[in-house]
């Protein structure tokens, strides 16, 4: 069965980063992609990248782009999100998401990871 | 970056009724492939996000098919034909037809 790990809680400081990891099992982890959506406290559900697990090619949300970097892992199956410069509107969980994509252009977000809450505080 | 729209913010919903919930872009939807790029995910309390219709119409992998996803361009439906208790959470519709990604602000179902 497809499980993504994620790891721990984070607590940071403002200026500082974080790095998540997302660990897959039970697929081929190059044949899919891995996307990164967090949730700010009590809020809705925003893009922030993804990763081609196949070429390693990337896609990142304006937002955060230049404080952001998606990797992967292929040998353990695991994908991580840095972000850079952190603030406290950066307080979020952060979910990781097996994307599936189509030659169409179409992908979504089929299995998601349990999540990470990074907090942002001085 | 498109906007989604979704009504109502909240559902209060008895057991066994029906419900629906609307989506709207500000751009269609519909790719030249004939499919529309717009999926609905539910979050249930304190769970992460899970995949429930795709393409606009077509259940994901264990979705009940008192699920059903319709609509075309930039209007949208999902409906319940007969809501279970297990079904509260947050129903989020997304579309990948343009870089971002974007999510409507979703739709809070529970159960009167």
């Amino acid at each position: 069965q497809v499980q993504l790990v994620q790891s721990g809680t984070e607590v940071k400081k403002p200026g500082a980063s974080v790095k998540v990891s997302c660990k897959a099992s039970g697929y081929t982890f190059t044949s899919y992609g891995i996307s990164w959506v967090r949730q700010a406290p009590g809020q809705g559900l925003e893009w922030m990248g993804w990763i081609s697990a196949y070429s390693g090619y990337t896609n990142y949300a304006q937002k955060v782009h230049g404080r952001i970097t998606l990797t992967t892992d292929t040998s353990t199956s695991t994908a991580y999100m840095e972000l850079r410069s952190l603030r406290s509107d950066d307080t979020a969980v952060y979910y990781c998401a097996r994307t599936y994509f189509e030659s169409s252009g179409y992908y979504n977000f089929d299995y998601w990871g349990p999540g990470t809450l990074v907090t942002v505080s001085s | 970056d498109i906007v989604m729209t979704q009504s109502p913010r909240s559902l209060p919903v008895t057991p066994g009724e029906p419900a629906s919930i609307s989506c709207r872009s500000s751009q269609s939807l519909l790719h030249s492939n004939g499919y529309n790029f717009l999926d609905w995910y539910l979050q249930k309390p304190g769970q992460s996000p899970q995949l429930l219709i795709y393409l606009g119409s077509n259940r994901a992998s264990g979705v009940p098919d008192r699920f059903s996803g319709s609509g075309s361009g930039t209007d949208f439906t999902l409906k319940i034909s007969r809501v279970e208790a297990e079904d509260v959470g947050v129903y989020y519709c997304m579309q990948t037809l343009q870089s971002p990604p974007t999510f409507g602000h979703g739709t809070r179902l529970d159960i009167k």
